[in-house]
């Protein structure tokens, strides 16, 4: 596509509750990049994905979250028993490589857990 | 008016003056530096980058100086309009780190 999609755009949930956040990056895009942004703060590093290598985990907060990376291109991140400090928005970016280039983001999904 | 020296949170200028946004970052292996602008409800949108072998690059209105020696990065935005209201993360990779390290963010508001 054109862009990064990420769905759902907005996605309330119960505590305890399992999510799944999906994001679709740009075509050819080899890297893709998960964060997750707090409100009124900056971008946490969760995990990202090159080619076919193994995934760089070493920014997901606990083991109730997980991402895979089917086929090289779509990416599900999902939180299991969801927590209300998970409430955040989770961005998703893609990019052509990981040497010197810059991402592409998505919208993000606003996730809140009540 | 102008800011510069320590990061700020938050900047206000007036439409037409000029805004430096900064920005400090901590690995010294870092090799690519990016300025990111983020508008209400979308995600982030790269602005302009910067290679560690360079110290300024220009783009349209922005330029970014780059400052090796005290580990220092701005953001130079000319004849500030009030699209330009956003909030602006500095981002830094080292050669072999797939991914970026992002700071805490600068709240650019202008005032008409």
């Amino acid at each position: 596509g054109a862009g990064v999609s990420q769905s759902p755009s907005n996605k309330v949930t119960e505590k305890g509750k399992d999510v799944e956040l999906r994001c679709d990056p740009i075509s050819g895009h080899t890297a893709l990049y998960w964060y997750r942004q707090s409100l009124g703060q900056g971008l946490e590093f969760l995990i990202y994905f090159q080619g076919n290598s193994a995934p760089d985990k070493s920014g997901l907060p606990s083991d109730r979250f997980s991402a895979e990376r089917t086929g090289g291109s779509v990416s599900t991140l999902t939180i299991q028993r969801t927590q209300q400090e998970d409430s955040a928005v989770y961005l998703c970016a893609s990019s052509l490589g990981t040497g010197g280039l810059g991402y592409t983001f998505g919208s993000g999904t606003r996730l809140t857990v009540v | 008016g102008e800011s510069v020296g320590l990061h700020l949170p938050t900047l206000s200028v007036q439409e037409g003056d000029n805004s430096i946004i900064n920005c400090a970052y901590s690995n010294s292996a870092s090799d690519y530096f990016i300025w990111y602008k983020q508008e209400s409800g979308k995600g982030p949108q790269f602005i302009i980058d910067i290679r560690s072998n360079m110290d300024k690059r220009q783009g349209q209105r922005v330029t970014v100086l780059l400052n090796k020696t005290v580990k220092h990065l701005s953001l130079q935005i000319a004849a500030t309009q009030p699209g330009d209201s956003a909030v602006y993360f500095c981002a830094e990779r080292g050669t072999n780190a797939g991914k970026s390290t992002f700071g805490d963010g600068t709240t650019l508001t202008v005032k008409p």
